[in-house]
């Protein structure tokens, strides 16, 4: 199946630094990827829609100068988290789409935990 | 509203027994569902999906779910329970039309297997 990767699958940083995560998928092309956020216990919410070539569609109450998305490539797209703060420790987990009509399916990272401290 | 609902947070059964997973869904479209499944410090797998082709889906590892409109319901279940089926499984929601694409996650149901 189709395989998609995070980088890294853990950070720790100061608060106030700023980290980047990248999501790639391996061998397929995704013009659509997705960032989700999962805290401890919780289910994963979607943050942000990634479109490649165009500005990413942030979900309600997620601050986008906060968390910058750049989806550059088919196969690469970044999440920054900017100034980073404890409350932003959680467990990103980005998808990736591919298929067409109803077929679509989404490629799941491993996830990246970050802890700021 | 368009969600998904996980009955259960915490399921618990022996090895070799039935399993079941119950979800609910809400939503004007036809939607698409997906179960999902999430071992310790490992990525989602996808176990099944329904996408309003057949309405009992089969999926990986001995895992079907069906889709009951009447009920709004689209229950994950297994025969018989292995020790390796312990991780947390989430009901997965696509609502369609301008939602398409766009995913909406249960709250996630640990299942615990005893040997």
């Amino acid at each position: 199946g189709a395989v998609v990767s995070q980088h890294p699958s853990r950070v720790i940083c100061k608060s106030g630094t700023s980290v980047k995560i990248e999501c790639r998928s391996l061998d397929f092309q995704a013009t659509t990827m997705f960032w989700y956020r999962q805290f401890p216990k919780q289910s994963l919410m979607l943050m942000a829609t990634s479109n490649e070539g165009s500005k990413a569609t942030y979900e309600q109450g997620v601050e986008k100068d906060k968390f910058l998305i750049n989806h550059a490539s088919l196969t690469l797209s970044t999440l920054t988290v900017t100034s980073a703060h404890p409350e932003d420790s959680s467990f990103y987990i980005c998808s990736a789409e591919t298929g067409t009509g109803r077929s679509y399916e989404q490629y799941f990272g491993p996830g990246t935990r970050l802890t700021v401290t | 509203a368009q969600s998904v609902t996980q009955l259960d947070s915490h399921v618990s059964v022996s090895e070799g027994t039935p399993v079941l997973l119950r979800c609910n869904y809400s939503s004007s479209y036809s939607p698409s569902l997906f179960w999902y499944v999430q071992h310790p410090n490992k990525g989602l797998q996808l176990l099944l999906k329904y996408t309003s082709a057949a309405t009992l889906v089969k999926g990986i590892n001995g895992f079907e779910a069906e889709f009951k409109k009447s009920e709004t319901s689209f229950h994950l279940t297994k025969p018989s329970a292995h020790m390796s089926d312990a991780a947390e499984y989430f009901c997965v929601f696509n609502a369609g039309g301008t939602s398409y694409g766009k995913l909406t996650f249960g709250q996630g149901t640990i299942l615990t297997v005893h040997p």
